[in-house]
């Protein structure tokens, strides 16, 4: 079956950087594209980008341009999201999920705290 | 790319239908067939309950149906029970090739 294993949680200090590694089993790799979601406390899902693995090609949405790299091995089925100059409303839950092209299949979520 | 509009709330009691609704543009939600819902429990990952408009996955109650009419997309969940108290968010492919979500409705049932 289809399974999508994040990495754990973490504690980062603003300015840091984080990356997040989500390790895909079940399926194909590179026959879909991976997107990353985010959601803060008590907050709403929150589109972060994508990434089509089979040519590598991203797209992020405006706000975390500049910020958010997004890459995939294929070698080890596994996608990662490298968030830089971490700030405190960064704090979030981060999800990544298969593109169908809908959101189909889901991580189980990693925990990000920056905090001083 | 602005946040699709969902209502913040909505309820209704077991047994009863309930619609939330999920306003785009006609850059998203007007000018696509990717628009799709997930339903998310407390402290759990979302699920993907309707896709392409109106499609329920494998699994999923034929109580949860979708539609679309113009920039507007709507939820429908017919026959309430108490499972299905959860946050609701609309999701819509966009012409920037990027994706968008709308803010999120609490469903309570009474």
């Amino acid at each position: 079956q289809v399974q999508l294993l994040q990495s754990g949680g973490t504690v980062k200090k603003p300015g840091a950087s984080v990356k997040v590694s989500c390790q895909a089993s079940g399926y194909s790799f590179i026959s879909f594209g991976i997107t990353w979601v985010r959601q803060a406390p008590g907050q709403g899902l929150e589109w972060m980008g994508w990434i089509s693995v089979n040519n590598g090609i991203t797209n992020y949405a405006q706000k975390f341009q500049g910020r958010v790299a997004m890459t995939t091995d294929a070698s080890t089925s596994t996608a990662y999201m490298e968030l830089r100059n971490l700030k405190s409303d960064d704090t979030a839950v981060y999800y990544c999920a298969r593109v169908s092209p809908n959101f189909d299949f889901w991580g189980q979520g990693t925990l990000v705290t920056v905090s001083s | 790319q602005s946040a699709l509009t969902q209502p913040a709330s909505v309820s209704g009691s077991p047994g009863q239908s309930i619609t939330i609704s999920c306003s785009g543009t006609s850059s998203d939600v007007g000018a696509f067939t990717y628009v799709s819902w997930y339903q998310q429990h407390p402290d759990k990952a979302p699920r993907l309950i309707i896709f392409d408009v109106s499609n329920r996955p494998s699994g999923v109650s034929n109580r949860f149906s979708g539609s679309k009419s113009g920039n507007t997309a709507s939820l429908t969940i017919s026959g309430l029970q108490a499972e299905d108290e959860a946050n609701y968010y609309c999701n819509s492919y966009t012409s920037t090739n990027t994706w968008v979500f709308g803010g999120g409705t609490k469903l309570t049932v009474l």
